[in-house]
């Protein structure tokens, strides 16, 4: 099974609005990581939050870390339609994997003009 | 400068057939890294190679091999291909195998018959 877990599946939203995901993992990490993907092609790194930081910002983007709850959520604010993407937290295999990494499943995410 | 190229984009094979996907990571990365996406799913990481050398390998077969040569470039082998190989066959780079992000290619779409 996987190590992280996206929740939604899938979300759609209009332009402006914002768009929240959350990522669930099992077992203890030395960072997370959010990539983004469009259309089934390349991923695209986003951001890299490590376990003891709580909370980093990257533009639009925040990203939260909670260890205690082995959870994360990725916000986009005031989203566009090219927003649009598939979105993926990805976390290191073990304890000793580097950037060797395990993805979740994904959120669709569809943003309407 | 150029980021990770894969090739070829798009490849269709018959069942037993053996294929070869190629890899060239991005300028002064020495570290890739494969990953197979299913259909509305996300990555596996099937093996990683730095200095030539597989280091960790995922949950895959044998019939999936790997090579890594001295300019960092990277070639993935499937031998006798199966229907459910059809997927998403992506390559990451990085420098080094620490907690750092990666850095993805286009991707292979590989179509088993």
């Amino acid at each position: 099974s996987q190590q992280g877990e996206e929740d939604p599946q899938a979300l759609s939203i209009q332009e402006g609005e914002n768009a929240t995901m959350n990522c669930s993992y099992k077992t203890s990490i030395n960072n997370l990581q959010w990539y983004r993907q469009n259309s089934g092609r390349g991923l695209v790194h986003l951001i890299l939050i490590r376990s003891n930081e709580r909370e980093k910002h990257s533009g639009r983007l925040r990203v939260t870390l909670d260890t205690s709850k082995k959870s994360s959520s990725l916000l986009i604010t005031a989203s566009r339609a090219a927003d649009t993407a598939s979105y993926f937290c990805a976390t290191p295999m073990n304890n000793n994997a580097g950037n060797m990494l395990t993805f979740g499943g994904g959120t669709r995410l569809m943003v309407k003009p | 400068d150029a980021g990770v190229t894969q090739s070829p984009t798009h490849l269709i094979k018959t069942r037993g057939q053996q294929v070869t996907l190629r890899c060239s990571p991005k300028s002064g990365h020495d570290t890739v890294s494969w990953y197979q996406q299913a259909l509305g799913q996300g990555p596996q990481f099937i093996f990683q190679y730095y200095e030539e050398e597989e280091r960790q390998r995922g949950n895959f077969p044998d019939r999936f091999s790997g090579h890594q040569f001295p300019n960092y470039s990277s070639e993935l082998n499937v031998n006798a291909l199966l229907l459910g190989d059809s997927a998403l066959y992506l390559c990451a780079s990085s420098s080094g195998t620490g907690y750092e992000k990666l850095f993805f290619g286009s991707g292979t779409q590989l179509s088993v018959l």
